[in-house]
């Protein structure tokens, strides 16, 4: 079966701009969560959502937010880039009821 | 607040010996994950621990749960240079409002040398 599908893989963007990320879970996945990776901070929780809906959320400033569609699809965006949000940015796809996480290949976003 | 320990953070072995890397974890857990990281890749998952006791392998690697002293080892047997990633151990709270939230260790920085 197909896994979890990230685009783009890699970014580029400046200051100040705002980016879009997107992930398409394992089909039959109703969650996904988000992740930032960095090498000073590790790997931290972002969100999750669930049927369109988020449910738990992380210690992030509002510029980061993200959304659900009906096909269970997420997108997280980051709103005024900061140096500081250069990182590797991985979602999660999860069965709901089930156990088990499976991680996208993660989009590398570079902000200069 | 979770927390997750990870011990060894950097660990330089010679192939065909053995170690164990050490995964704390501060509050009650449902689950434990166990996640393979190469230079640039994604998180690759080893194993999942889902019980007191609970003990998996695969290969060159085992991974084992103790609930009750909130630990979990992988204990790397006879390292090949192909195990040489980093290792990551991931908690998933036993709380009813964890949806989704993995809090992960710090890392294993795992070399194996000839």
């Amino acid at each position: 079966k197909a896994g979890v599908t990230q685009t783009p893989r890699y970014l580029i963007k400046t200051r100040g701009q705002q980016v879009t990320l997107s992930c398409s879970p394992i089909s039959g996945h109703r969650s996904v969560s988000w992740y930032q990776q960095t090498p000073g901070q590790g790997l931290q929780f972002l969100f999750e959502y669930f049927s369109e809906t988020q449910r738990n959320k992380g210690n992030f400033p509002g510029r980061f937010s993200g959304r659900q569609f009906s096909n269970s699809r997420s997108e997280m965006n980051v709103s005024t880039l900061e140096l500081g949000d250069s990182a590797l940015y991985l979602c999660a796809s999860h069965r709901s009821g089930g156990y088990g996480y499976t991680f996208g290949s993660g989009t590398r976003l570079t902000v200069v | 607040e979770l927390k997750v320990e990870q011990n060894p953070l950097f660990l330089s072995m010679q192939e065909g010996k053995n170690y164990t890397i050490y995964c704390n974890y501060s509050t009650t857990s449902d689950r434990l994950y166990w996640y393979r990281q190469d230079p640039g890749k994604s998180l690759e998952s080893l194993f999942v621990l889902l019980s007191n006791g609970a003990v998996k392998q695969e290969g060159r690697l085992m991974a084992s749960l103790d609930t009750k002293a909130r630990l979990s080892t992988l204990h790397i047997t006879a390292a090949v240079h192909d195990l040489s990633a980093t290792y990551f151990c991931a908690v998933e709270d036993a709380g009813g409002t964890s949806y989704g939230k993995l809090t992960f260790g710090q890392g294993t920085i795992l070399t194996v040398h000839p």
